[in-house]
């Protein structure tokens, strides 16, 4: 079975452009989460869908960063205009159902952003 | 108490010794809770999970244990492995919510020493 895939694998921009990022979840899964990791720290989930609805983007910045999932398989995840603070690691992940029926989270390799 | 930033707990052992990993939680209603690996340049993996309606789970050579009473969680892992080397993150869900939001802990670096 094919793992969650994501990319770029790595992205370097300069502050005030725009980049976005790809992730295909594995397939029949229904959520896909987007997540974003800061250097020394856990994943902080920005996005969760469910099929092509989102479920919940209470600490998504809307401001800058927008996704979505309109076929309710792939996802993308843009950030415009990006920020200093936006470097991390945007980690997607996907389960069959969602974590309250006790589905695992599979998480893909991320993509590295680094905005200078 | 409460790490920030690139100050992780630390855990080192040596190759075959057994290692326990700490995690204390603070959402009194979480009732799910969860292990990821995370090794070097990858996403994380899930380990094992565990839910409020029980204390310990045992999985290959890793151990949960969960005292609701305290809200302590911890990872056993038996005769550890030099591949046991990675960030382990404890995970809680909300709680009380349909779709169970997960909150990951800051981590603790295991090394493990050949």
């Amino acid at each position: 079975e094919a793992g969650v895939a994501q990319s770029p694998r790595y992205k370097i921009i300069e502050k005030r452009q725009s980049v976005a990022f790809w992730c295909n979840p594995i397939s029949g899964h229904a959520t896909l989460y987007w997540y974003q990791q800061i250097l020394g720290q856990g994943p902080k989930l920005l996005i969760q869908f469910q099929n092509n609805g989102v479920v919940d983007d209470s600490q998504l910045p809307k401001d800058r960063f927008s996704a979505e999932r309109l076929k309710g398989v792939d996802s993308t995840l843009k950030i415009q205009p990006a920020k200093l603070e936006d470097s991390a690691v945007y980690l997607c992940a996907s389960s069959f159902r969602g974590v309250a029926q006790g589905d695992t989270q599979y998480f893909g390799p991320g993509t590295r952003l680094t905005v200078l | 108490g409460e790490s920030v930033g690139l100050h992780l707990p630390t855990l080192s052992v040596q190759e075959g010794d057994n290692s326990i990993i700490n995690c204390a939680y603070s959402n009194s209603a979480s009732d799910y809770f969860i292990w990821y690996k995370q090794e070097s340049g990858k996403g994380p993996q899930f380990i094992i999970d565990i839910r409020s309606n029980m204390d310990k789970r045992q999985g290959q050579r890793v151990t949960v244990l969960l005292n609701k009473t305290v809200k302590h969680l911890s990872l056993q892992i038996a005769a550890t492995q030099p591949g046991d080397s990675a960030v382990y993150f404890c995970v809680t869900n909300a709680g009380g919510t349909s779709y169970g939001k997960l909150t990951f802990g800051q981590g603790t670096i295991l090394t493990v020493h050949p």
